[in-house]
Order: C-alpha cells, then sequence, then structure tokens
C-alpha cells in the first residue's frame, strides 16, 4: 500500500525567506499524481501544486515549486518570498492512477510566518 | 459561483441522534468523494462515487452510508452518531481521468 510520509510536524521561516517542506512517499507504481495542499485557518483545503511522476520537470507556480526525486521517492515543496497569507498546514498527497484514484495524505506540515 | 459546497457547515448534536451532510458540485465532474479529517489532521478517504456508483468504501462503520443522487450530488448520513464521529467532513470532486480533486469548505462535526 502506498504511504505518504512528512517528518516535519511544524516549522517557522521568516518572513520574506525562504522553506522548504519534505514529503517522501512509498510505491510500487511507475505512473502516480503528487501534490501539495494548503489548509489556512478557515480549513479551507486548496492546491498549491501538482507533478505527474512521468515528468521529469519539476512543477512552478509563482512563489512555489517542488524538488520531484522520482527514484528516492521524494517530493518537497519549496516556497519562495514567505507572505504571512502563507501560514497554514501543508499535506503532500499521492494518487494512484488507477480506477479508484483516492489521494492518500501525509499527516501534514504546519507552517509558521515570522514577522 | 462556489464550486464545491457542503452544508451545513457546523452540525452539533447529540449521540445517537442520526444526521446528514449534503454536498453538491457544479464542476461538471463525475466523481465525488467523502474524506474525513480528525482532530490531529489526519485526512482520510471515506468513499468515492464515480456516476452514482460506489467505487471506493474504506473501513468505515455501516452507520455511515454515502447516496448519491446524481452526479453532482453526494450527500453523507451518518446513524447513531457517536463521540468518535466528531471530525470535519470533506466532500470533493474530479474528473475522471482527471487527477485532480477540488475540495468542499468542510463541515465541522461535533457530537456531544
Amino acid at each position: 500500500a502506498q504511504t505518504v510520509t512528512q517528518s516535519q510536524p511544524e516549522m517557522s521561516v521568516q518572513e520574506a525567506e525562504t522553506v522548504t517542506l519534505s514529503c517522501t512517499y512509498d510505491t510500487s507504481e511507475s505512473d502516480y499524481y503528487l501534490f501539495w495542499y494548503k489548509q489556512p485557518p478557515s480549513r479551507q483545503m486548496i492546491l498549491v501544486i501538482r507533478q505527474e511522476a512521468y515528468k521529469q520537470q519539476n512543477a512552478t507556480e509563482n512563489r512555489f515549486s517542488v524538488n520531484f526525486q522520482k527514484a528516492a521517492k521524494s517530493f518537497s515543496l519549496k516556497i519562495s518570498d514567505s507572505q504571512l497569507g502563507d501560514a497554514a498546514m501543508y499535506f503532500c498527497a499521492y494518487r494512484s492512477p488507477n480506477r479508484d484514484d483516492k489521494i492518500i495524505f501525509g499527516k501534514g506540515t504546519r507552517l509558521h510566518i515570522l514577522p | 459561483d462556489t464550486a464545491v459546497s457542503q452544508t451545513p457547515k457546523y452540525l452539533v448534536t447529540q449521540m445517537g441522534n442520526d444526521k446528514s451532510i449534503k454536498c453538491e458540485q457544479n464542476l461538471g465532474h463525475d466523481t465525488m468523494y467523502w474524506y474525513k479529517q480528525d482532530s490531529k489532521k489526519f485526512l482520510k478517504i471515506m468513499f468515492s462515487y464515480n456516476n452514482k456508483e460506489l467505487i471506493i468504501n474504506e473501513t468505515v462503520p455501516n452507520r455511515f452510508s454515502p447516496k448519491s443522487p446524481d452526479k453532482a450530488h453526494l450527500n453523507l448520513h451518518i446513524n447513531s452518531l457517536e463521540l468518535g464521529d466528531s471530525a470535519v467532513y470533506f466532500c470533493a470532486s474530479s474528473q475522471q481521468g482527471g487527477y485532480t480533486q477540488y475540495f468542499g469548505p468542510g463541515t465541522r462535526l461535533t457530537v456531544l
């Protein structure tokens, strides 16, 4: 069974600095999808970025980028120029391409932004 | 123009009661999901429906019964509520073959 591990329960970063959130996963599949979701205090789940495993190029969305290392089964999220609005729980997630396409979430990393 | 909506957003009830949470999506997606987020923020899939057909049914007590009247709606009915059912329940939707799930705002259920 697939698993997703986020080893950092909490992290803090100074406003305007860069922070990297770690995520590793375990799977025997060769094709899959990876996501980072953000959950601010409003509790809404917001998609931050996604990566298809067959793509070698790392996904980027404005200040958010990933470092996808398929062989190492690692999928870290880098947030550049951190802003106060980035404070939230961040969840790494894995999705199989199979029909039952459920998402498996990590336990989350709570990110604090220090003014 | 809400994409995935849930009602109610908050639900407080007594043990033993029966309650329902409704979910609707206007994205034209054909697959809908229910997730449970516990007090430690852990999110786990409960059910998914594709075109009104149950696809995923994780190890969930049979007090929980999803119902999909059409592909835009997926409701969750819970019988004989227990203290341990207190959680935030999220509805989500996606297009079969697509890989991104879009989440509703969540329903915080508190069982007293």
